[in-house]
């Protein structure tokens, strides 16, 4: 597509929950990150990929969070048993520049999670 | 670790101020700089980027920053803001060396018109 594409844009969930946030970034494109960006803060880094592979999941805040980008492509970022200080707009970003000097970020509208 | 500071949080203009936010970053290596504008309900769009070069660079809608190496800065500028300038901005900081994206906290711009 011609964009980042997040799915869904809201998701309400109950605490306990496990909720799968999804990410489809523009063709082509070697990087995608996941950030999490709370009320009146900015984007905070939560993992990166190159392709497929998981090069850096340093910001993951605990063992709930966990993402995959199994074929290079899309990619997947679920929470297991939500707690209410998951609540954020939950970003992805593509890059096309592979390694580690990325380029220019091209970010999704986002995914807002809500839990109750 | 790296951090990005933006030390305006909330920032109110008429039409036709000048506007300059602050962004300083504390990173001693080789770093890429951003801007990033989020217009009311969009995503984050780039509004200018540093790599390389003449440190003073220019981006969309008449938005220009200055990337002072010896003060670890990145400051947007703007000579006359209009109403369409409201939104919420983020400087943001890549290490050459690095997969991340460091990003402030955000300024909020608002435009009196």
């Amino acid at each position: 597509g011609a964009g980042v594409s997040q799915s869904p844009r809201y998701k309400v969930a109950k605490r306990g929950q496990d909720v799968a946030l999804r990410c489809d970034p523009i063709s082509g494109h070697v990087s995608l990150f996941w950030y999490q960006q709370a009320l009146g803060q900015g984007p905070e880094f939560l993992t990166y990929f190159q392709n497929e592979a998981q090069l850096d999941k340093s910001g993951l805040p605990s063992d709930r969070f966990f993402a995959e980008r199994p074929e290079g492509s899309v990619s997947t970022l679920k929470i297991q048993r939500t707690q209410q200080e998951d609540s954020a707009v939950y970003l992805c970003a593509s890059s096309l520049s592979p390694g580690l000097y990325t380029g220019e970020l091209f970010f999704g509208e986002g995914s807002r999670l809500t839990v109750l | 670790a790296q951090s990005v500071s933006q030390h305006n949080h909330h920032v109110i203009l008429s039409e036709a101020a000048s506007l300059e936010l602050g962004c300083n970053y504390s990173y001693g290596g080789t770093v890429n700089l951003f801007w990033y504008v989020q217009y009311p309900g969009q995503h984050l769009q780039l509004l200018l980027k540093y790599f390389s070069g003449d440190p003073l660079v220019k981006g969309i809608k008449g938005f220009e920053a200055e990337f002072i190496k010896s003060k670890f800065s990145f400051n947007l500028r703007k000579p006359s803001v209009q109403w369409s300038d409201t939104a919420e901005y983020f400087c943001a900081v890549n290490a050459i060396t690095g997969n991340q994206f460091y990003f402030g906290t955000g300024t909020s711009l608002t435009v009196i018109p």
